[in-house]
C-alpha cells in the first residue's frame, strides 16, 4: 500500500543547532515529494518540493531537502534553527501520474529550546 | 479570490445533527482536496476532485460523509448525524494543474468542527 512515514513525532533542538526531519515513502515509483509547515494557528505552507532533476532541493526559510531514491527518503534539513521554526512539519507525496492524489505523513512537531 | 476560502471557520453542533462545510478554491484550479486533521494528528485524506473525473472518495470514513463540487468550483462537505469523533479541523486545498511540474496545493485555513 502507498504510505508516507515520518518516524519522529516530536523533535527538540536548541536554537542555532542543525535540524533534520525524516520522511520515508512507499510507492510503486518515485512520486512527487513535498514538505509543508503548519505554524500554530496558521494554515499549511509549502516549504519545498521535488519533481525531478537535482536531488537537493532548496526551499523557503532556509530549508532544504534531499531525495534519496535508494532509501525512498526525502529528509528535510536546516543548518541553523531559529525559534520561529517551531511548528508542525508534514511530508507529502503525490504519484507522478494524472491522479496527483496528495497524501500526507503524520507530521513531526518541532520544539526549539532558547 | 486570492486564496482558498473555507466557511465557517468554526462550527459547534449537537451530536446527531447534519453539518455542511464549504470550500471556495482558487479560481481556475481544477483539483480540490478535503482533509481531516484531528487534534494532534496528521492530515487524513478524505476526498479528491479533479476536473470532470469521478471523485476519489476512498478516504471518506463512513457513509455519513459526502461531498460535492458544483460547476467545477465550490465544494461542500456534508456530515450527516454527526458524532463526537467527527470533531476535527477540516481542511480544503486546491491546485492548478495536477500532475504538472511546478504545481502545488494551496490550503485554506480550515473549519474547526466541534460536536457536543
Amino acid at each position: 500500500a502507498q504510505s508516507v512515514t515520518q518516524p519522529d513525532i516530536h523533535i527538540t533542538v536548541s536554537e542555532g543547532a542543525s535540524l533534520e526531519l525524516r520522511c520515508n515513502y512507499s510507492y510503486g515509483a518515485t512520486p512527487y515529494l513535498f514538505w509543508y509547515v503548519q505554524s500554530p494557528g496558521q494554515g499549511l505552507q509549502l516549504l519545498l518540493k521535488y519533481f525531478s532533476g537535482d536531488t537537493l532541493v532548496q526551499g523557503i526559510k532556509g530549508f532544504e531537502a534531499e531525495f534519496k531514491r535508494s532509501q525512498s527518503s526525502f529528509n528535510l534539513r536546516k543548518p541553523s534553527v531559529h525559534w520561529s521554526d517551531a511548528a508542525e512539519y508534514f511530508c507529502a507525496v503525490a504519484p507522478m501520474d494524472s491522479s496527483y492524489k496528495l497524501i500526507f505523513g503524520s507530521g513531526t512537531r518541532l520544539l526549539v529550546r532558547p | 479570490g486570492a486564496g482558498v476560502s473555507q466557511s465557517p471557520s468554526n462550527k459547534v453542533t449537537e451530536k446527531g445533527k447534519d453539518v455542511e462545510l464549504r470550500c471556495d478554491p482558487i479560481s481556475g484550479h481544477t483539483a480540490l482536496y478535503w482533509y481531516r486533521q484531528s487534534l494532534g494528528q496528521g492530515l487524513e485524506f478524505l476526498i479528491y476532485f479533479q476536473g470532470n473525473s469521478a471523485p476519489d472518495k476512498s478516504g471518506l470514513p463512513s457513509d455519513r460523509f459526502s461531498a460535492e463540487r458544483t460547476g467545477g468550483s465550490v465544494s461542500t462537505l456534508t456530515i450527516q448525524r454527526t458524532q463526537q469523533e467527527d470533531s476535527a479541523v477540516y481542511l480544503c486545498a486546491s491546485s492548478l494543474m495536477p500532475g504538472r511540474q511546478n504545481t502545488e496545493a494551496f490550503f485554506g485555513q480550515g473549519t474547526r468542527l466541534t460536536v457536543v
